[in-house]
């Protein structure tokens, strides 16, 4: 079974350009949710998705972000225009359920650095 | 106060020592608790869950303590493939679906 999958791997950007992240789920996974990690600070929830759905956007952190899921499969993210403090790492994860002991499956990330 | 709190570390053993990490959470809703493990410029990569009555795996034990509000996670006769960070995660009910907060995470270093 293939893992969760996230494009680019890294992603260098002069601020006050676009950046559009892309995170493919693992096939069958409903629930699909974003993750910044600025650091040495805590992984920070962006927001959760169910399906197509936005289940709960309450971490993102302003309306320069904007995911999407559209047909409930791969989603975007995408930060426009991009700033400084948007440099850090973007996780991707998906799981199954959505109650009960949620057990999450990261990708890889994408490392973003905002010039 | 964060919502889930470790000591970042790092916590330097040398091999075959047993060391122990905790965790504390502050919402007493929390439902569910599991232990991640990052390697550096890695994903997060789920290591195990945290079972009320605790649970093992090889070398890793895992406790949860709802009285205190903390988990633990113990490694045993450490090897320096161990080296990694290792982050709690606690889930809680919002809303029907469950909300994961992780903590900052505790950094192992194994030393020969």
């Amino acid at each position: 079974e293939a893992g969760v999958t996230q494009f680019p791997s890294h992603s260098v950007i002069e601020k006050g350009q676009t950046v559009t992240l892309r995170c493919d789920p693992i096939s069958g996974h409903d629930n699909l949710y974003w993750y910044r990690r600025v650091m040495g600070k805590e992984i920070k929830f962006l927001l959760h998705f169910v399906k197509e759905s936005k289940q709960d956007e309450s971490g993102m952190p302003n309306n320069r972000f904007l995911a999407e899921r559209t047909g409930g499969t791969y989603s975007t993210l995408k930060v426009q225009p991009a700033e400084l403090e948007d440099s850090g790492v973007y996780f991707c994860a998906s799981s199954r359920y959505q109650t009960g002991a949620v057990e999450q499956y990261f990708g890889p990330g994408t490392r973003l650095t905002v010039t | 106060r964060k919502e889930v709190e470790q000591d970042p570390g790092p916590f330097n053993v040398p091999e075959g020592a047993t060391v122990a990490f905790n965790c504390t959470y502050s919402n007493s809703a929390s439902q569910s608790f599991f232990w991640y493990r990052q390697d550096c410029r890695k994903e997060p990569k789920l290591l195990m869950s945290v079972y009320s009555s605790g649970n093992e795996d090889g070398r890793f034990t895992a406790q949860l303590n709802r009285a205190s509000q903390y988990i633990s996670l113990l490694i045993r006769d450490s090897k320096l493939s161990d080296s990694a960070t290792y982050l709690c995660a606690v889930n809680r009910d919002s809303g029907g679906y469950q909300k994961v907060t992780f903590g900052t995470g505790t950094k192992l270093q194994v030393i020969p």
